[in-house]
């Protein structure tokens, strides 16, 4: 069965960066995109961007330009997905998916939460 | 890219039917036939529940419909049972190889 397995809870500081880890089982990583989409506290969802594992391209949000950067190990089935420069805005619980074919995610992880705190 | 618009409520009782909307713009949900409506409970992850306006992956119970007019999406949730109450989200492809979402909409059933 499908699997995205992504790493535990982080704590950090203000102007810290952040990276969260997403490993997938059960298909063909290369096969399909990774989304990252993060949600805030009581709010809903936002898009960051999408990796291609097969190439390793990459497409982010225009908010996140210049502070996100996504990655991928093909040999362990990991994606990565790295944000700096943190604020108290970026606390959240952040989502891989894996794309359906499509613009959207049919498996998520089970989410990271990041705290930003001094 | 904005948010998409979703009401933040919505309620109906059970055994009836709810439709959720969700609206975007020209550029977004009226441009292409790309949303997406995900369910989610609280403390857990999305589900993906239609695709692409109105397909549903499999296990997804046929109880649950998308349709699409103009700039705006709908999702339909019929025969209402408890384990449907929960948060439900779109999401239309954007252009440029971008996603957006909307707000979300939290659906209590009586």
């Amino acid at each position: 069965q499908v699997l995205l397995v992504q790493s535990g809870a982080e704590v950090k500081k203000p102007g810290a960066s952040v990276k969260v880890s997403c490993k997938a089982s059960g298909y063909t990583f290369t096969s399909r995109y990774i989304h990252w989409v993060r949600q805030a506290p009581g709010q809903g969802l936002e898009w960051m961007g999408w990796i291609n594992p097969n190439s390793g391209d990459t497409n982010y949000a225009q908010r996140f330009q210049g502070r996100v950067t996504m990655t991928r190990d093909t040999s362990i089935s990991t994606a990565y997905m790295e944000l700096s420069r943190l604020t108290s805005d970026d606390a959240a619980v952040y989502y891989c998916a894996k794309s359906y074919g499509g613009p959207g995610g049919d498996y998520w992880g089970q989410g990271t939460l990041v705290t930003v705190s001094s | 890219q904005s948010a998409l618009t979703q009401p933040p409520s919505a309620s109906g009782s059970l055994g009836q039917s709810v439709t959720m909307s969700c609206t975007g713009t020209s550029s977004d949900v009226g441009a292409y036939d790309y949303v997406s409506w995900y369910q989610q409970h609280p403390g857990k992850a999305p589900k993906l529940m239609i695709y692409e306006v109105n397909k549903r992956p499999s296990g997804v119970p046929d109880r649950f419909s998308g349709s699409k007019s103009g700039n705006t999406a709908s999702l339909t949730v019929s025969g209402l049972q408890a384990e449907d109450e929960a948060d439900y989200h779109c999401s239309s492809y954007a252009g440029s190889n971008n996603l957006v979402f909307g707000g979300g909409t939290r659906l209590t059933v009586l």
